[in-house]
């Protein structure tokens, strides 16, 4: 029972390359996020799904993408990596309800240099 | 839009003694209260949760929060800390429209022997 699964772990890009982040969830949930974790900050959300096929916008959008290629899978892209996008990132997936627990991946460390 | 106030970023504290994690949200609506916590390089699992009802709050590990709705407050306690209790703690809100979780920056606790 894997959960949240998260790939890479750990990447170092150079500024301007691009990459994506994979998630992928098996409990069955209908909504996913990406949230980004800075000391000091928290987590801030980046993208969610609410469902398959939908995607919006969270608190700090900007220089990233998502997709969420089918009820599994979530993924991050970073189409031109800067340095001040080094932090870790976090996907998550609950179910549909406001009250509801969400589930963590491990994490991704991503440095940009 | 909510939003969520820890204001202690860092609790040290000796083993066996109780502790207590301030946790301040503000919202024009009802809200649900979530308090999570990250052990070194892992992800972030739930504690405990207050969606209604009684205001105490048990949770996991022998930590429990008390929702002062007067006070818009959701601190979190324990009696007796372990040094297995070293980690971070977010407190964390969602409306009961949004199942989109609003972080706190986080408090790191430092449990001393």
């Amino acid at each position: 029972n894997a959960g949240v699964t998260q790939t890479p772990k750990f990447q170092v890009l150079k500024t301007g390359q691009s990459m994506t982040l994979q998630c992928a969830q098996d409990m069955n949930h209908n909504s996913m996020y990406w949230y980004r974790q800075d000391p000091g900050m928290g987590l801030r959300l980046i993208y969610y799904s609410a469902s398959e096929g939908t995607t919006d916008k969270g608190e700090v959008p900007n220089g990233y993408n998502v997709s969420r290629l089918n009820k599994r899978e979530f993924s991050l892209r970073l189409e031109s990596a800067a340095p001040s996008q080094t932090s870790v990132y976090f996907c998550a997936s609950s179910e549909a309800r406001p009250n509801t627990e969400a589930f963590f991946g491990q994490g991704t460390r991503l440095t940009v240099v | 839009a909510q939003s969520v106030t820890q204001l202690d970023s860092q609790v040290p504290v000796f083993e066996e003694a109780p502790v207590e994690l301030r946790c301040n949200y503000s919202s024009s609506v009802s809200v649900y209260l979530f308090w999570y916590v990250q052990y070194p390089n892992q992800g972030l699992q739930l504690l405990l949760k207050y969606l209604s009802g009684s205001t105490l709050v048990k949770g996991i590990n022998g930590f429990e929060a008390e929702f002062n709705k007067s006070q818009t407050s959701f601190h979190l306690r324990k009696p007796s800390v372990h040094i297995s209790d070293t980690a971070e703690y977010f407190c964390a809100v969602s409306d009961h429209s949004s199942y989109k979780l609003i972080f706190g920056s986080g408090t790191r606790l430092l449990v001393r022997p």
